[in-house]
């Protein structure tokens, strides 16, 4: 069975740093054609892609946020991490990591992960 | 990059059918597979439609996706409508990046 979990603050301040991790389970991003995302919500607002990385290493972003986004192999294959600098209260909401299925010419998301809430706040 | 807009809500009695539309702003809706994603409050979303119009194993056959170019939208079909279908529904597609609509809650009166 294919799960995700995310894993980090559930309260950074303005202008820190968020480091968020997901740990995948039953596949391995060091698996050809494996890909995982991140994604996010705002409390009552739509859904928002953030990144993704392939099993290559490849990495893929929104370009609004590119700046600010990392995302990165963890220490283990099982590892994703995402890290957003300078962290507004706008970037309050529930993130979410998830697998990508599809191929080149189509990428979509399954299964998500149960999502953890971050709040920006001083 | 292009644009999916979707309906901000739609309501519906139950048995009745409901479709809800996607229309892309760019780009020829027929060239990118949609996606469909139900998402019940406090849980994460899942899959209903995925490639148009294939259904993930365990998705009732009252969830149907379809695509009209003339229009340049796809659209998500729910029929027979249950209280738990009662939920945002977002529709998404991919070129070069992952874009989703902007959601649609249905209300199952």
């Amino acid at each position: 069975q294919v799960t995700l979990r995310e894993s980090g603050p559930a309260l950074v301040k303005p202008t820190q740093t968020l480091t968020l991790t997901c740990t995948l389970s039953g596949f391995s991003l060091g698996t050809s054609g494996m890909s995982v995302t991140w994604l996010r919500q705002p409390p009552g607002k739509a859904l928002e892609w953030l990144g993704l990385i392939d099993w290559d290493d490849d990495k893929y972003y929104n370009t609004s946020l590119k700046t600010r986004l990392t995302i990165s192999k963890g220490t283990s294959k099982n590892q994703v991490v995402l890290t957003m600098t300078n962290m507004d209260p706008v970037d309050t909401g529930t993130y979410y990591c998830a697998r990508i299925r599809g191929g080149v010419n189509n990428r979509w998301i399954d299964p998500w992960g149960q999502g953890t809430p971050v709040a920006v706040s001083s | 990059n292009f644009m999916l807009t979707q309906p901000h809500s739609v309501s519906e009695s139950p048995g009745k059918t409901v479709t809800i539309s996607c229309t892309r702003s760019s780009g020829n809706i027929a060239s990118y597979y949609v996606q469909w994603y139900q998402q019940r409050p406090g849980s994460s979303p899942t899959t209903v439609i995925y490639e148009d119009n294939q259904r993930p194993s365990g998705v009732p056959d009252r969830f149907s996706g379809s695509i009209d170019s003339s229009s340049n939208s796809a659209s998500l079909t729910i029929s027979g409508l249950r209280a738990e279908d009662e939920a945002d529904y977002y529709c998404q597609s991919y070129d070069s990046s992952v874009v989703f609509g902007g959601g649609t809650k249905l209300t199952v009166l």
